[in-house]
This record gives structure tokens, sequence and C-alpha cells, in this order.
């Protein structure tokens, strides 16, 4: 069974501030996707990564960076110099992947963290 | 590119109404399309998975006949909630991927309200 852990429900901090958000996520298959998503109050999700598992190269896209570590089963998101338009749910989720038919593929979701960026 | 257009963005409708919701994929061929349900400030929560030209498949729990899944072209899926309830209000939204392992990409999704 697969689980996707966001042990942060909100955080709050001041623009320009860093923030890292935390996921967490237990599975048995050695190989699987990780995924960022972003959703604004809005509601739609936007995709930010994907990371596969054999893949540790943490990742940097602007402001945005991403640490991948196997050995601890997590997959964090940094936000540098937060601006308030970062403000969303930020949702963690894990994809198994079977093979290049790639089997069902659901998507596990984590609870989200809701991210406050204050002026 | 891969966007995901669905609509209605939102329904108020009396309860027991049939409401159709489209998602569809403007700029590639979704082979599979995902259905959620998501109630507020929760995460989202699959409710069915559909593959075109056959049968969804159902997350456990979920009312295959209360809600309705078509995915007859490679580019539109379809989800019905029938004899809507006032329970059945939620916000519901479909994703498409354009084959197996590709990232899921997500509409805007739909906002329903039973009365």
């Amino acid at each position: 069974a697969q689980k996707v852990t966001q042990a942060q429900t909100e955080i709050s901090v001041v623009e320009k501030e860093d923030v890292t958000l935390d996921c967490v996520y237990e599975t048995r298959d050695t190989t699987y996707y990780l995924f960022w998503y972003k959703q604004p109050p809005s509601g739609e999700l936007v995709f930010l990564i994907r990371r596969n598992s054999f893949d540790e190269q943490n990742e940097i896209s602007g402001r945005y960076s991403w640490n991948f570590q196997k050995s601890t089963s997590s997959f964090n998101f940094t936000i540098t110099a937060s601006q308030v338009v970062d403000s969303a749910v930020y949702f963690c989720a894990l994809s198994e992947a079977r093979g290049l038919t790639g089997g069902g593929n659901k998507l596990t979701f984590g609870t989200g963290t809701q991210l406050k960026v204050e002026l | 590119g891969a966007v995901v257009s669905q609509h209605p963005s939102w329904v108020i409708c009396k309860s027991g109404t049939s409401v159709k919701i489209e998602c569809r994929s403007l700029d590639f061929q979704a082979t599979t399309m995902f259905w959620y349900r998501q109630f507020p400030k929760q995460s989202l929560m699959l409710m069915a998975t559909s593959n075109e030209g056959s049968k969804a498949t159902y997350e456990q729990g979920v009312e295959k006949d209360k809600f309705l899944i078509n995915h007859a072209s490679l580019t539109l899926s379809t989800l019905t909630v029938t004899s809507a309830h006032p329970e059945d209000s939620s916000f519901y939204i479909c994703s498409a991927r354009s084959g197996a392992n590709q990232p899921q990409h997500f509409g805007d999704g739909t906002r329903l309200s039973i009365l």
C-alpha cells in the first residue's frame, strides 16, 4: 500500500522568507514516481514536478527546488524568497510505475500543506 | 501544452437532478483520464480511472451506478452524477495523461452544489 504524509497542515511566512514543505512517502515498489502539485484558491491543480525513484539528483527550477532522499523516503520542496503569489495548497503525490504499460499508475495524494505568504 | 479543460466550472441544482461534467484534453490525446473528488480543506480522493473505449475502474466505496463515467474518445471523458443529493456536493476534478507513467494534468475542477 502506498501512503504520502505531509505533516505540516499550514505554514505562514513573510514574503521573501524561504520555506520548505515536507513530504514523506511509503511504498513497497522499487520503481515509482513522486510529484508536487500546487492548488491555488481558484481550485485548479498545477503540475510542478515529477521525479522517478532512480533519480535522486536534486532539482532547481527558478525559486523552486526539490530534495529527494530515498534513505529517508522524503521528497521535500523548498521555495526561496517566497512571494504572495505562492500562497496555495501544495500536494505531494506518489505513483507506482509498473513497466512501460504502466498498470494503473494511480496517484496517491498527501493531505496537502496550506502555505500562506504575507506581506 | 498539456491543457485539460473541465466544464462546467460550477453547478447549482436541485436534489434529484442528474449533472454531467465534461473533461477534455485540448492539445493531447488522453489514453487515461481520472476523476477525483475533493471535500473542503481535504485531499483529492480518486473516484475512478477511465481508459478510452473501455469501462471505468471504480475505487472501493464509489457507486458506479451513481457516478457514471464515459470515455468515448481520446480527448473526452464525462462524469454524470445521477439523481444528485446534497451529500454529493463537492469539488470534482478530472485529470488526463497521454500515456503510461506520464504526469497527470488536471482540469480546473467543477464545484457542485446540490440544494
